[in-house]
């Protein structure tokens, strides 16, 4: 079946610092691969996505290439604020079917 | 466009209680969903709608019941609360009738549900 495992929080880092939040999956066929952000006391919202192999998703810095030997999304981004502290989701969704999986989030927080 | 809205906010029920989250999209998407969240848990899909006219378990339905009202909108019924209900409840709405590639989910503000 499908499933996504991000790598556990709380991550703390220094303003300017370079952030890595691993994520692999597991999937039949040619999933679609997704980070979202979701900010204190709101609902998820899209980062980036990538819906084939070697594409890379980017946006406000992050970026995450799609590794299908690796089967890994990993997110980057090379120096964080203090506003990009939030909690991140991996997800996918597969070729066949409605559903999308999630990881259980990784909480992030930069301090000055 | 106000995106994907989630009415209430905050509730606070007790045990046996029922309440209905309601859920109203305006991007004229066609699937909807309702998920919760749990801390270190991640989200858990509880019921879904392909399309109008049609709905789905997720992987925790039980407990809850659900209403694809129109295209707009997509309740979630809890019949006799729990204290394990306890949650953070999100409605999401994508475009596709059927899954293609990318395939992105809207996600609501949240309603933050306690069962005493």
């Amino acid at each position: 079946g499908n499933s996504v495992t991000q790598m556990e929080g709380p991550v703390t880092l220094s303003e300017e610092a370079f952030l890595t939040i691993n994520c692999t999956y597991t999937a039949t066929g040619y999933p679609s691969l997704f980070w979202y952000v979701q900010y204190p006391g709101e609902g998820l919202q899209l980062l980036l996505k990538a819906t084939k192999a070697d594409d890379k998703g980017s946006n406000k810095g992050f970026e995450a290439t799609y590794r299908k030997e690796t089967t890994s999304f990993h997110l980057e981004k090379g120096s964080v604020q203090v506003s990009d502290s939030a909690v991140y989701f991996c997800a996918l969704i597969g070729n066949t079917g409605n559903q999308f999986y999630f990881g259980t989030g990784t909480s992030l927080t930069v301090i000055p | 466009n106000a995106g994907v809205t989630q009415t209430p906010k905050f509730q606070v029920l007790k045990t046996g209680q029922s309440m209905t989250l309601q859920c109203a999209q305006d991007m004229n998407h066609n699937s909807m969903y309702w998920y919760r969240q749990d801390p270190g848990m991640g989200l858990r899909l509880i019921y879904y709608s392909a399309s109008e006219g049609t709905t789905d378990k997720g992987e925790v339905p039980n407990g809850y019941n659900v209403s694809r009202l129109n295209k707009r909108e997509f309740s979630l019924r809890l019949e006799s609360a729990a204290p394990s209900q306890t949650s953070v409840y999100f409605c999401a709405s994508s475009e596709a009738l059927m899954r293609g590639p990318g395939d992105t989910q809207y996600f609501g503000p949240g309603t933050r549900l306690t069962v005493l």
